[in-house]
C-alpha cells in the first residue's frame, strides 16, 4: 500500500539552511504535498509540486523531486527560529501523510 | 480568508459513550475529509466524502465510525462505541475540487476517551 517516511528530528542553527528529506512508495501520486504543523495547531499547506516538475522555488522555500528515487526534499533557507514546527510530507489525492520531521531551530 | 472550523477543540469522554465531531468546510468546497492524529505518531487518513456519499476509506474506518453532512453546512464524524484508543486529534479537510486542489485543514478536536 502507500507509504510515506521521513526522519523524525532536525536540528540547524539560525540562519542555516535546513533539508528535510521524504520518500514515497505511490509512483502514481499527481501531487505531492509540504505541510507544516506547529505545536497545538492544525495543518498548514507550505507547497506542493506536480509530479512533473524536478523543482520547485517559493521564496525561501525549495522542492526537490526525484521521481526515479520517489525521493521529494523541502529546502528551507536562512531558517528562522519561527520555522520550528514539524513538518509533513504528503502524497496522493487522499493525502497520506509520512511520520513528520521535528524541525528545531537554535538561536 | 475563509478556514475550516472544527468544535470542540476538546473532547472528553467515556469509553464505550457515542461522540460527534463537527466540522464546518469552507462553503463552496466539494470534498471532505477526516484524519486522525494519534500522538507523536503520524496523520492518517479515514474517510473522504463527496456528493454525499463516501468515496474512499482507510481501514481504520470500521463500522465504529461514520460521517454524515446533515444540513449541507456541516460535515460530522461519529464514533458509536468510543475505545481508549480512539483518543486522538481528529482533523477536517477540505478542498474545492480533486486531488489539484489545496486541502485546507481545521484546527482539530483533540479527543480524550478515558
Amino acid at each position: 500500500g502507500e507509504d510515506v517516511e521521513q526522519s523524525l528530528f532536525l536540528s540547524v542553527r539560525e540562519g542555516d539552511s535546513s533539508v528535510i528529506n521524504c520518500t514515497y512508495t505511490d509512483s502514481s501520486s499527481t501531487y505531492l504535498y509540504w505541510y507544516k504543523q506547529e505545536p497545538g495547531a492544525g495543518l498548514q499547506l507550505l507547497t506542493y509540486i506536480f509530479s512533473n516538475m524536478d523543482m520547485k522555488q517559493d521564496q525561501r522555500l525549495t522542492v526537490l523531486l526525484n521521481k526515479k528515487d520517489k525521493h521529494l526534499s523541502l529546502r528551507i533557507a536562512d531558517t528562522q527560529t519561527g520555522d520550528s514546527a514539524i513538518y509533513f510530507c504528503a502524497e496522493g489525492g487522499k493525502l497520506i501523510f509520512g511520520q513528520g520531521t521535528e524541525l528545531s531551530v537554535k538561536p | 480568508e475563509p478556514e475550516v472550523t472544527q468544535t470542540p477543540s476538546h473532547q472528553v469522554t467515556q469509553m464505550g459513550q457515542e461522540v460527534i465531531l463537527r466540522c464546518v468546510p469552507i462553503s463552496n468546497h466539494l470534498y471532505f475529509y477526516w484524519y486522525r492524529q494519534i500522538l507523536g505518531q503520524k496523520v492518517e487518513f479515514l474517510v473522504s466524502f463527496y456528493n454525499n456519499e463516501i468515496s474512499e476509506k482507510s481501514e481504520i474506518f470500521d463500522d465504529q465510525f461514520s460521517v454524515e453532512r446533515p444540513d449541507g453546512s456541516n460535515f460530522t464524524l461519529k464514533i458509536r462505541s468510543t475505545k481508549l484508543e480512539d483518543s486522538a486529534m481528529y482533523f477536517c479537510a477540505s478542498r474545492l475540487q480533486g486531488i489539484d486542489t489545496e486541502a485546507f485543514f481545521g484546527q482539530g478536536t483533540r479527543l480524550t476517551v478515558v
